[in-house]
C-alpha cells in the first residue's frame, strides 16, 4: 500500500520568506499523481498544486512550486515570499494513475507565518 | 463555493445514536469520496463510490455504511456512536480517471456526547 509521510509536524517562516515543507512517500508503481493541499482554520480543503510522476519538470503555481525527485520518492513544497494567509495545515497526497483510486495523505504540517 | 456540497455543517449527537451525512458532487463528477479527518490528524479514508457502485473501502468501521444514489448523491451512515467517532467527515468528488485531484466539500463537524 502507498504511505505518505510528513515528518515536520510544524514549521514556521517569517513574513516574505521562503519555507520548504517535505513529503515523502513509498510506492511500487511508476505512474501516479502528487498533490499539496492547504487546510486553513476554515477547515476547507483546497488544492495547492498538482505534479504528474511522468513530468520531470517541477509544477510551479504562482509563489508555489515544488521539488519532485521521483528516483527519492520526495516531493517537497516550497513557498516563496510567504504571506499571513498561508499559515495553515499542508497535507501530501498521492494517487495512483492506475483506474479510479483513492487519495493517501500525509499526516500533515501546520505552517505559522510571523509578521 | 467548491461545488460540492456537504449537509449538514455541523452535528451533535449522543452516544449510541444514528447519524446520517448528506453530500452532493460536483456537477458531472461521477466519484465520491468519504474521508474523516480527527481533530489536527489528517485525512483518512473511508469508502469511494463510482457511479452508484462501491469501488475501494479503506478503515471504515462496520457501525459506518455509505451509499451514492442514481442522481449521484451520496450518503454517509454512521450507528452505534461512539464519542470517537467525533471529527470532521469529508466528502471530495471527482470525474472518472483525473490528474487534477478532488474536489472536498467543506465537511461535516460531527460532535458525539
Amino acid at each position: 500500500a502507498q504511505t505518505v509521510t510528513q515528518s515536520q509536524p510544524e514549521m514556521s517562516v517569517q513574513e516574505a520568506e521562503t519555507v520548504t515543507l517535505s513529503c515523502t512517500y513509498d510506492t511500487s508503481e511508476s505512474d501516479y499523481y502528487l498533490f499539496w493541499y492547504k487546510q486553513p482554520p476554515s477547515r476547507q480543503m483546497i488544492l495547492v498544486i498538482r505534479q504528474e510522476a511522468y513530468k520531470q519538470q517541477n509544477a510551479t503555481e504562482n509563489r508555489f512550486s515544488v521539488n519532485f525527485q521521483k528516483a527519492a520518492k520526495s516531493f517537497s513544497l516550497k513557498i516563496s515570499d510567504s504571506q499571513l494567509g498561508d499559515a495553515a495545515m499542508y497535507f501530501c497526497a498521492y494517487r495512483s494513475a492506475q483506474g479510479n483510486n483513492d487519495m493517501r495523505f500525509g499526516a500533515g504540517t501546520r505552517l505559522t507565518v510571523k509578521p | 463555493d467548491s461545488g460540492v456540497t456537504q449537509t449538514p455543517k455541523h452535528l451533535i449527537t449522543a452516544t449510541g445514536q444514528r447519524v446520517t451525512l448528506r453530500c452532493s458532487p460536483r456537477s458531472g463528477d461521477l466519484s465520491v469520496y468519504w474521508y474523516q479527518q480527527s481533530l489536527d490528524q489528517g485525512l483518512q479514508f473511508l469508502i469511494q463510490y463510482y457511479n452508484g457502485e462501491e469501488r475501494a473501502k479503506g478503515n471504515i468501521l462496520e457501525r459506518f455504511s455509505a451509499q451514492q444514489f442514481p442522481d449521484l448523491h451520496s450518503e454517509l451512515n454512521l450507528s452505534s456512536l461512539e464519542l470517537g467517532d467525533s471529527a470532521l467527515y469529508f466528502c471530495a468528488s471527482s470525474v472518472a480517471t483525473t490528474n487534477y485531484g478532488y474536489t472536498f466539500g467543506s465537511g461535516t463537524r460531527l460532535t458525539v456526547v
